[in-house]
């Protein structure tokens, strides 16, 4: 069965340091999402991607967040300056059919700790 | 008003009883419903879509009410591997077609 992946799966990273949490969507799907978990807290909406660029992003997703598709199959989510409220579980998550449908297949989430 | 919100819990029920748990939504324009699974340091699982008319998947049953901005899910006969927390997803609004936004979950504990 087809999956989303995420790579790292756990990064620990100094406070300041830039990261990039790579999600490689499902094939034939059109939404890609990235979305956060504190631990212990709801799941956060970043931001979601169609055709090459963001759709939609949340209040969250300021200047210190970037997202690409570089090469049409990865999905990178890059924090620039890392805070230590950062640290969080990192979900990145597609939709078959887009246009907010909600049916959302996640990756199994990178887990980031900033020191 | 939050978007989504959802009583968080925690339910503790024992093996075989039926639990119901409910999810209102600020946005009246809001077009897609779901309940999704998310079990402990995972990723959430889409669990069954949500219809206005409802909808039964096995133990499972969703509601929608439109006019109450209001859903629900209902379990039957619960197992053990029910234990989960139960989050509601909203998503679909037409000027934010792609926002798609998780409630903050409902705690099931299954006991023995």
């Amino acid at each position: 069965e087809p999956e989303v992946t995420q790579t790292p799966s756990h990064q620990v990273t100094q406070m300041g340091q830039e990261v990039i949490l790579r999600c490689v969507p499902i094939s034939n799907h059109l939404y890609f999402y990235w979305y956060r978990q504190i631990l212990g807290q709801k799941v956060e909406f970043l931001v979601s991607f169609y055709n090459n660029e963001i759709s939609e992003k949340s209040e969250i997703f300021d200047d210190q967040f970037s997202v690409e598709r570089p090469d049409g199959s990865n999905f990178t989510l890059k924090i620039r300056s890392t805070k230590l409220e950062d640290s969080a579980m990192y979900f990145c998550a597609s939709d078959p059919r887009g246009q907010g449908t909600g049916e959302l297949f996640f990756g199994e989430g990178s887990r980031l700790t900033v020191l | 008003r939050k978007e989504v919100e959802q009583d968080p819990g925690p339910f503790n029920v024992p093996e075989g009883a039926t639990v119901a748990f409910n999810c209102t939504y600020s946005n009246s324009a809001s077009q897609s419903f779901f309940w999704y699974r998310q079990d402990c340091r995972k990723e959430p699982k889409l669990l069954m879509s949500v219809y206005s008319s409802g909808n039964e998947d096995g133990r499972f049953t969703a509601q929608l009410n439109r006019a109450s901005q209001y859903i629900s899910l209902l379990i039957r006969d619960s197992k053990l591997s029910d234990s989960a927390t139960y989050l509601c997803v909203v998503g679909g609004l037409y000027s934010s077609a792609s926002k798609i936004i998780f409630g903050s979950g409902t705690r099931l504990s299954i006991r023995p």
